[in-house]
């Protein structure tokens, strides 16, 4: 089935610890995004990158990294820079229609 | 900047109408989507608008006016699994920020029976 996959589907940093989350598409498409949504806020964008190896920074991109070695998969590290992770972590990609699909998402909490 | 507003939250009971409203200021406009989200899931795509008029698709309906930059989505026919977050998000194609999305708050619904 084609699709979008993110994992883990929860994951606990401690302290002073990256962490990555995992971003995998099938889907063919050329750009991928990350976003952070906390309760009753809306989406805001990490990072997203358009074509393979390039990227851009979002709207708050203090205190995450990405990387876009290959077409299906676009990885996050939250770094110990972050200083407030606890979120629901949702990757999407676009198709060539301009729509965007989202995987299921990964809810990041520290212990 | 961007900015897109939609209210908080709305009530509806099952069988009715409900009327989602949207409005946004933003350069490089490029279309305006509607995504579904249940609690504790990920965003489903609904509908895209990319010129003014009516897109209409099954019980749900999403109207576009680019001069007044506003746009709401129609629910009818209401159940109770309608019951969830809907998000208004506007693409931008303007220079560095070309294929963005830029997203609302989104308003909560609640169908009651």
């Amino acid at each position: 089935d084609g699709g979008i996959t993110q994992s883990p589907k929860y994951l606990f940093r401690k302290e002073g610890q990256n962490v990555t989350l995992s971003c995998e598409q099938n889907l063919n498409h050329d750009a991928m995004y990350w976003y952070r949504q906390d309760p009753g806020q809306g989406l805001r964008l990490i990072y997203y990158s358009q074509i393979v190896n390039d990227f851009q920074k979002g709207d708050i991109a203090e205190g995450y990294s990405v990387s876009r070695e290959k077409k299906e998969s676009f990885p996050l590290t939250v770094t110990s820079a972050q200083k407030n992770p606890t979120a629901f972590y949702l990757c999407a990609s676009c198709s060539a229609k301009n729509i965007q699909y989202f995987g299921a998402g990964t809810r990041l909490s520290v212990l | 900047g961007q900015n897109i507003d939609q209210p908080t939250e709305m009530t509806a009971t099952e069988g009715a109408i409900v009327q989602i409203n949207c409005t946004y200021q933003t350069s490089g406009f490029n279309g305006l989507f509607w995504y579904q989200q249940h609690a504790g899931e990920a965003p489903t795509f609904l509908s895209y608008n990319v010129l003014d008029g009516l897109e209409e698709k099954g019980r749900f309906s999403s109207f576009l006016s680019r001069s007044k930059g506003y746009s709401y989505l129609l629910l009818k026919e209401l159940q109770m699994k309608d019951s969830a977050s809907y998000l208004c998000a506007v693409r931008s194609d303007r220079g560095s920020t070309l294929g963005r999305l830029y997203f609302g708050r989104g308003t909560q619904l609640t169908v009651w029976p």
